[in-house]
């Protein structure tokens, strides 16, 4: 069974790092972009950015390039989102996705289950 | 950027009637790379239908997508119970993809 497992909840503070985690099974990790998607409390969907776990090539939405870091390591199959500095505005449920078939340019298929970082002073 | 336009925002509709939603795109470039997606309450969205027309694996065929170039629809033929939930559409086409802001099925 394809699957993707995410990290838990994490709450933090105005101004500290993060990195969570997406690990893959089910599938050759290498072969298939893994993407991140954003929803905000009570939102919708926002792309964020994927990465091809293979080579490490990402793309980013430009609404979150510079603000954080989508990185892969493939040698356990993991996929990690990260902030150096996080906001309260970075509270939200961020998913990780596989895209459905080989390439770029597709949809996502399967989904996360989904980590809540929230970011409270 | 291409922007994706869904509605309408909320469609009120009870058990065994027909779901129509829409979806269009700003720039007619994205062909028939367009996905869309089932999120119910406290899940994960769920993929039903991609390249604009093809269902996902095992999911219903009371679910059909429709359209290319600019205007999209899903259709739910007769809504059952576990139909009502937030539906996105989504365009792989270029980059950045984007997701349209979404439209609720909700219980008449």
């Amino acid at each position: 069974e394809v699957q993707l497992v995410q990290s838990g909840a994490e709450v933090k503070k105005p101004g500290e790092s993060l990195k969570i985690s997406c690990e893959g099974s089910g599938f050759t990790f290498s072969n298939f972009w893994i993407g991140w998607v954003r929803q905000m409390p009570g939102k919708g969907l926002e792309w964020m950015g994927i990465i091809y776990p293979g080579d490490s090539d990402t793309r980013y939405s430009p609404s979150f390039q510079g603000q954080v870091t989508i990185s892969v390591d493939k040698s356990i199959n993991t996929a990690y989102l990260q902030w150096s500095s996080l906001k309260a505005s970075d509270t939200a449920i961020y998913y990780c996705a596989r895209h459905g078939v080989l390439g770029e340019y597709n949809w996502f298929d399967p989904w996360g289950q989904g980590t809540q970082v929230t970011v409270s002073s | 950027e291409i922007v994706l336009t869904q509605s309408p925002g909320t469609l009120s509709l009870s058990p065994g009637e027909r779901a129509t939603l829409s979806c269009r795109a700003s720039q007619g470039v994205i062909s028939t790379d367009l996905a869309w997606y089932q999120q119910r309450p406290g899940q994960s969205p769920r993929l039903l239908i991609y390249h604009a027309s093809r269902r996902a694996s095992g999911i219903p065929d009371r679910f059909s997508g429709s359209g290319s170039g600019t205007d999209f629809t899903l259709t739910i033929s007769r809504l059952e119970p576990e139909d009502f939930a937030v539906y996105y559409c989504q365009h792989y086409s270029n980059s950045p993809r984007t997701f349209g802001q979404g439209t609720k099925v909700e219980i008449k």
